[in-house]
């Protein structure tokens, strides 16, 4: 089965700074997706990737996909404590397979 | 509505009562899914309906655990006999066709806590 490992697992920015977190595959990832969860709001849908090579951006926040498609980077730029919460990556495992596979999550601080 | 809604928000119970847990769909999503989330661990799979098509509940971990749907609508996960290990977020998901590359979209989830 597909397993994704994140990492960190938690990080502390100051407000202002840039981060990046990384979401790892142990099988090739052919949809790849990225999620913030907030305690009492569940999770909300970031951005999907399915392409090698692939970049989205929304906002201050870019993802990519790497061309082996095993690994996605996503970057925040000039972080804000809106940005504050657990970023999980979640990823199918191709062809009909529905079921999405989840990291464990990081968590991101940012201090005002 | 606007989003997936689930209900209760929160439940506390004790060990071995049963539990129903409530989820709304967003309006016109096909797909359902129920996902659980324990303390420190990632999303896990439990249960995906699809249109009128049987469930896939290869993710429930035991037989207490069973979910139903009405249509396209409502679905509710139910817990019998519940146990401490049952303590997680339960959340749900709809999405609008189900085929992979379908976002999923979440409810804010049901914080069960078994005493």
């Amino acid at each position: 089965s597909q397993e994704l490992e994140q990492s960190p697992q938690s990080l502390i920015v100051q407000e202002g700074k840039n981060l990046t977190i990384n979401c790892t595959s142990s099988k090739t990832l052919y949809g790849l997706y990225w999620y913030k969860q907030k305690y009492g709001e569940g999770l909300i849908f970031l951005m999907m990737l399915q392409k090698g090579g692939e970049e989205k951006s929304h906002e201050k926040i870019t993802a990519k996909l790497d061309e082996k498609k095993q690994q996605s980077s996503l970057h925040i730029t000039a972080s804000q404590p809106s940005h504050a919460g657990i970023y999980l990556c979640g990823a199918d495992n191709g062809g009909s397979n529905y079921k999405l596979t989840f990291g464990k999550g990081t968590l991101l601080t940012v201090n005002p | 509505g606007a989003g997936v809604s689930q209900s209760p928000s929160n439940k506390v119970t004790e060990k071995g009562k049963d539990v129903e847990l409530r989820c709304d769909p967003i309006s016109g999503h096909t797909a359902l899914y129920w996902y659980r989330q324990r303390l420190g661990q990632g999303l896990e799979f439990l249960i995906y309906f699809q249109g009128n098509s049987a469930p896939d509940k290869s993710g429930l971990p035991s037989d207490r655990f069973s979910a139903e749907r009405t249509g396209e609508s409502v679905s509710t996960l139910t817990i019998q006999r519940t146990q401490q290990e049952d303590s997680a977020v339960y959340l749900c998901a709809s999405s609008l066709v189900g085929l992979s590359r379908d976002t999923q979209y979440f409810g804010p989830g049901t914080r069960l806590t078994v005493l």
